[in-house]
């Protein structure tokens, strides 16, 4: 059963363009939403993260919306950049630092 | 920020043989450090989570005869992957979490083992 579901699977966007990620989890207990960042061959990086008692989070260019009710989260990249192109990944985790990951998405910004 | 170091980066060796891998939290103190294995354009998956000074619980399906993790100290961790075969060929991730007042894991850069 997965636990934290992603999408789309690839996206490709214009530069200057938003990019949406879009992830739904199902474990009420999650308390806490990362999204990291990752480039072929190497770890992943935290971007952004959310925790359930706000409902938006934005730093810089990059902004988490948080729908409790619907146990959904997304990822917003405004004025997108061709440095953007990697792959994102949504967490979901308890206090116990466990994280589920969704299947990760990969962004393709086009000059 | 926090920095996770792990040692080697790359690593190829012949099947039947034995691999470590290094975790480190250079500049804090990790309560807790999980390692992760990832197949080309997939996700991570959680192998073991890994406690200092107890011993590692590990995810239904790894084999923990297979993986040997050891987390010594509250600043590294090492990962052995015994008898390793082509199949265990894999992109291996650590992660180091503080676990004080903090949900954030820190990821290391991963080590590429390949078993030819």
């Amino acid at each position: 059963q997965q636990q934290v579901k992603q999408s789309p699977q690839s996206l490709i966007v214009q530069k200057g363009g938003i990019s949406i990620i879009n992830c739904a989890y199902e474990n009420t207990a999650f308390d806490y939403f990362p999204w990291y960042q990752q480039f072929p061959g190497k770890g992943p990086a935290l971007l952004i993260a959310i925790r359930p008692d706000v409902s938006e989070k934005k730093e810089g260019r990059f902004t988490i919306s948080f729908n409790k009710s619907a146990k959904q989260f997304s990822l917003h990249i405004m004025d997108s950049q061709p440095g953007d192109s990697a792959t994102y990944f949504c967490a979901a985790s308890t206090n116990a630092g466990k994280s589920t990951f969704g299947d990760g998405t990969t962004l393709t910004v086009k000059p | 920020g926090a920095v996770v170091s792990q040692h080697p980066s790359r690593v190829i060796c012949k099947s039947g043989t034995s691999v470590k891998i290094e975790c480190r939290s250079l500049d804090f103190q990790a309560t807790t450090m999980f390692w992760y294995r990832q197949f080309p354009k997939q996700s991570l998956m959680l192998m073991a989570t890994s406690n200092e000074g107890s011993k590692a619980t590990y995810e239904q399906g790894v084999e923990k005869d297979k993986f040997l993790i050891n987390h010594a100290s509250l600043t590294l961790s090492t990962l052995t992957v015994t008898s390793a075969h082509p199949e265990d060929s894999s992109f291996y991730i650590c992660s180091a979490f503080t676990g004080q007042g903090t949900d954030t894991q820190y990821f290391g850069p991963g080590t590429r083992l390949t078993v030819l």
